[in-house]
C-alpha cells in the first residue's frame, strides 16, 4: 500500500508525559502537513513542511508541540508535557505541488487520550 | 480570512436514493479550491471530489457531484444512489494560499446515515 501511514494508531498517556508520532507520507510528495481534529469537529491546521523545511505553523502549535522532517521524507509530532486538552485525532495528510489542485491525502490518524 | 459552514450535523437518507450535503463558504482569495472528504468512524479522511475556483463546470467523481454555484458561494456535495457503505462524516473543505502553504479549512461535517 503505497498511502500515507502513521504510527501509532491509539496512544494512552498520563498527563505531564511525553509524546511523538511518525507520519510516512506518500513517496513522490515532498509536501506534508500535520492537523488535529477534536471530536465533534473538522480538521484543524497545525504545521506545513516543504521537503524538510517547516513552512508554517499555526498559532494552535503551542512551544510544547514540535514537528520534524529531518531528511523530507517521514515527520514526527512531539507533544511534551502532554496536558488534558491534548486529547485529539493528529492526522497527516501529504500533497505534491499541482497549482490550484493540490489534494491533500490524509492518514489513518493517530488518537490520543490524556488521562 | 478562510471559513467554511456545514448547516447539517446530520443527514438520513434511504438507500439508493439521492442526497445533498450543504456547503458555504467565505474567502477573499480569488484562487481557491473545495474539497469534501468522508470520515468512517476508523478516522481515515478520505478524499472524494475537488472543484477549482476557476472550474466552468462542476465536477463530478462516479456517484458524487459538486454542485459549484459561486455566486452564492456554495458547493454542495450531491451522493446519486445512496449505499449503506456511505454512511459516515463528511466534511466540506478549502484549500487558500495562506502563507506558504495551501493549507486545508474544513466545516463542522455533516454525518450521513443510509437507511436500508
Amino acid at each position: 500500500d503505497t498511502g500515507v501511514s502513521q504510527d501509532p494508531r491509539h496512544k494512552i498517556t498520563k498527563r505531564g508525559q511525553n509524546v511523538t508520532f511518525r507520519c510516512d507520507p506518500i513517496s513522490e510528495h515532498n509536501r506534508l502537513y500535520w492537523y488535529r481534529q477534536t471530536l465533534g469537529q473538522g480538521p484543524e491546521f497545525l504545521t506545513y513542511f516543504q521537503n524538510e523545511a517547516q513552512l508554517e505553523k499555526s498559532r494552535l502549535l503551542s512551544n510544547r508541540f514540535s514537528a520534524e522532517r529531518p531528511k523530507g521524507s517521514f515527520s514526527t509530532l512531539e507533544i511534551q508535557r502532554t496536558e488534558q486538552g491534548d486529547s485529539a485525532m493528529y492526522l497527516c495528510a501529504s500533497s505534491a505541488p499541482a497549482g490550484g489542485q493540490e489534494t491533500q491525502y490524509f492518514g489513518p490518524g493517530t488518537r490520543l487520550l490524556v488521562l | 480570512a478562510q471559513k467554511i459552514t456545514q448547516t447539517q450535523p446530520g443527514m438520513f437518507v434511504q438507500e439508493k436514493e439521492a442526497v445533498t450535503l450543504d456547503c458555504t463558504y467565505d474567502t477573499s482569495d480569488p484562487s481557491y479550491g473545495l474539497f469534501w472528504y468522508k470520515q468512517p468512524s476508523s478516522g481515515e479522511m478520505i478524499f472524494l471530489i475537488y472543484q477549482g475556483s476557476y472550474d466552468q463546470q462542476n465536477a463530478t467523481e462516479g456517484r458524487y457531484s459538486l454542485n459549484f454555484q459561486k455566486a452564492r458561494k456554495s458547493a454542495n456535495l450531491v451522493i446519486s444512489a445512496s449505499q449503506l457503505g456511505d454512511s459516515a462524516m463528511y466534511f466540506c473543505a478549502m484549500s487558500a494560499l495562506q502563507g506558504s502553504a495551501r493549507q486545508l479549512t474544513f466545516g463542522s461535517g455533516t454525518q450521513l446515515t443510509v437507511l436500508p
